[in-house]
C-alpha cells in the first residue's frame, strides 16, 4: 500500500520566515495530494491540494509543489504569522488495482510548526 | 450549520465497555470514512463507507464494528473496550469517492479508556 513520509517533524521559525515542509510518498499511481492543518484540540482542515497534472499551485501565502518523478511534494508557507502554528500533515491518494481509491487518503506523520513572535 | 457532526464529542469509559460514536453528513457526499489519531498525532483510516457500502476495512479489530443507517450517517461502535484504544476518533466525508476531493473532517470524539 502508499507510504507517505513527512519531514521535519518539528520547525520552529521566526514570525516573518518561510516555513517548508516535505513529504515523499511511495505509490506512482497516487496522483491527489492535500495538506491539512490541525490546530490543537481541533479538526484538521485542508489548506490546499494538488493534483498530478499541476507542478504547483499557491494561494496567497501558502504553495505546493509536486515532483512526481521523484515521487515528493512541499508545502512552503511565506511570511510567517504566530496563528500559523499547528501541526501540519500532507496525505497522498493512492489507486487500487481497479483504478479508484475511494478517497483513501495515506497520511503523513505530521510536522508541528511552532512560529515565534 | 456543521457540516459534519459528531457525538459525543468526549467520552470516558471503563476497559471491557461498550460503546458507541456518530457521525452525521448534512453536505450529500456518498462517502464515509473513520480515521483514528493516535497520542502521537498520527492519521490512520479505519473503515469508509460509499452509499451504505463498506469499502474500505483497514485491519481493524472485530471489535469495531462501524454501521451506516443511510449515507448521511456513519456510526461507530466498540466491543470490549481496552485502553490501547484510547485516541480521538474523527469521522469525515467526500464529494468524490475516487479521489477524496473534498474531504471534511468531523470535530472528533476523544476516548480515553480507564
Amino acid at each position: 500500500g502508499e507510504n507517505v513520509e513527512q519531514h521535519p517533524s518539528t520547525l520552529s521559525v521566526q514570525e516573518g520566515d518561510s516555513a517548508v515542509i516535505k513529504c515523499t510518498y511511495s505509490d506512482s499511481a497516487s496522483n491527489y495530494f492535500p495538506w491539512y492543518k490541525q490546530e490543537l484540540g481541533k479538526r484538521p482542515q485542508l489548506i490546499i491540494d494538488i493534483r498530478s497534472n499541476v507542478g504547483e499551485k499557491k494561494d496567497q501565502r501558502i504553495a505546493v509543489t509536486l515532483n512526481k518523478t521523484a515521487k515528493h511534494f512541499s508545502l512552503h508557507i511565506t511570511e510567517t504569522q504566530p496563528e500559523d502554528s499547528a501541526v501540519y500533515f500532507c496525505a497522498a491518494s493512492p489507486l487500487n488495482a481497479g483504478g479508484t481509491s475511494y478517497g483513501k487518503l495515506t497520511f503523513g506523520q505530521g510536522t508541528i510548526l511552532t512560529v515565534h513572535p | 450549520d456543521t457540516a459534519v457532526s459528531q457525538t459525543p464529542k468526549y467520552l470516558v469509559t471503563q476497559m471491557g465497555n461498550d460503546k458507541s460514536i456518530k457521525c452525521e453528513q448534512n453536505l450529500g457526499h456518498d462517502t464515509m470514512y473513520w480515521y483514528k489519531q493516535d497520542s502521537k498525532k498520527f492519521l490512520k483510516i479505519m473503515f469508509s463507507y460509499n452509499n451504505k457500502e463498506l469499502i474500505i476495512n483497514e485491519t481493524v479489530p472485530n471489535r469495531f464494528s462501524p454501521k451506516s443507517p443511510d449515507k448521511a450517517h456513519l456510526n461507530l461502535h466498540i466491543n470490549s473496550l481496552e485502553l490501547g484504544d484510547s485516541a480521538v476518533y474523527f469521522c469525515a466525508s467526500s464529494q468524490d469517492r475516487g479521489r477524496g476531493y473534498g474531504y471534511t473532517f468531523g470535530s472528533g470524539t476523544r476516548l480515553t479508556v480507564v
